[in-house]
């Protein structure tokens, strides 16, 4: 059974670095493309960034320069380490299994992060 | 610029059909998408890619109560025999190299 668990958010202040964790089991990271979208409150889905199975990485504009998608083979986990965090990136990071780049065959629950002074 | 562009509200009766459209932006008619269902307080679940010409891939456990099809450049989600459980918010989502879009989504109330 494929699953992906979110982990590491929290409430964080402007400016601040925070690292999010996706645990995957029922299937392995590294032959898989894989995503990170997120969900603003009472706003819909916005895509954040991908990682191809050959390493490529892409970025939204949104947070391009600021955030970093990488993934631990070993640990079979997707992370994304986000700097200089701003007010508006307070949203629920939900963490997914992508079929050939293109779209989300399985999501994770989501972990919440909150940019608040 | 590729954009989807979704109705913000629908609404059906327990037991009928509805059909929700997602509608690419000029010049994108050729692209599939995915739709993707999120119920209340709940993560997104992918329920099934859909091609230009109407052929979908559903996801791992989606009832035949869930389809698609597409005319020009709108891409349809019917729902039939509609149930409790079918009130969600629906989304639909595209992609280019090294980008997604997802259309704003349309909040389902089943009556």
């Amino acid at each position: 059974e494929v699953q992906l668990v979110e982990s590491g958010g929290g409430l964080i202040q402007p400016g601040g670095s925070l690292r999010l964790s996706c645990a995957a089991s029922g299937f392995t990271v590294s032959s898989n493309y894989m995503s990170w979208v997120r969900q603003a409150p009472g706003k819909g889905l916005e895509w954040v960034s991908l990682i191809y199975l050959g390493g490529s990485t892409y970025y939204a504009d949104s947070v391009k320069g600021r955030f970093i998608i990488s993934r631990d083979n070993s640990k079979n986990t997707l992370y994304l380490q986000m700097s200089s965090l701003r007010v508006e990136d307070t949203a629920v990071y939900y963490c997914a299994r992508v079929v050939g780049g293109d779209y989300p065959d399985y999501w994770g629950q989501g972990t919440l992060v909150t940019v608040s002074s | 610029q590729l954009v989807l562009t979704q109705s913000p509200s629908a609404s059906a009766s327990l037991g009928a059909s509805v059909k929700l459209t997602c509608t690419l932006s000029s010049g994108h008619s050729s692209y599939a998408i995915a739709w993707h269902q999120q119920q209340p307080e709940k993560g997104p679940r992918y329920l099934m890619r859909l091609k230009s010409d109407g052929s979908h891939t559903k996801g791992d456990g989606i009832p035949d109560r869930f389809s698609g099809s597409s005319s020009g450049a709108e891409r349809y989600l019917t729902i039939s025999s509609l149930q409790s459980e079918d009130e969600a918010d629906y989304y639909c989502q595209t992609w280019g190299t090294g980008f997604w879009v997802f259309g704003g989504g349309t909040k389902l109330t089943v009556l």
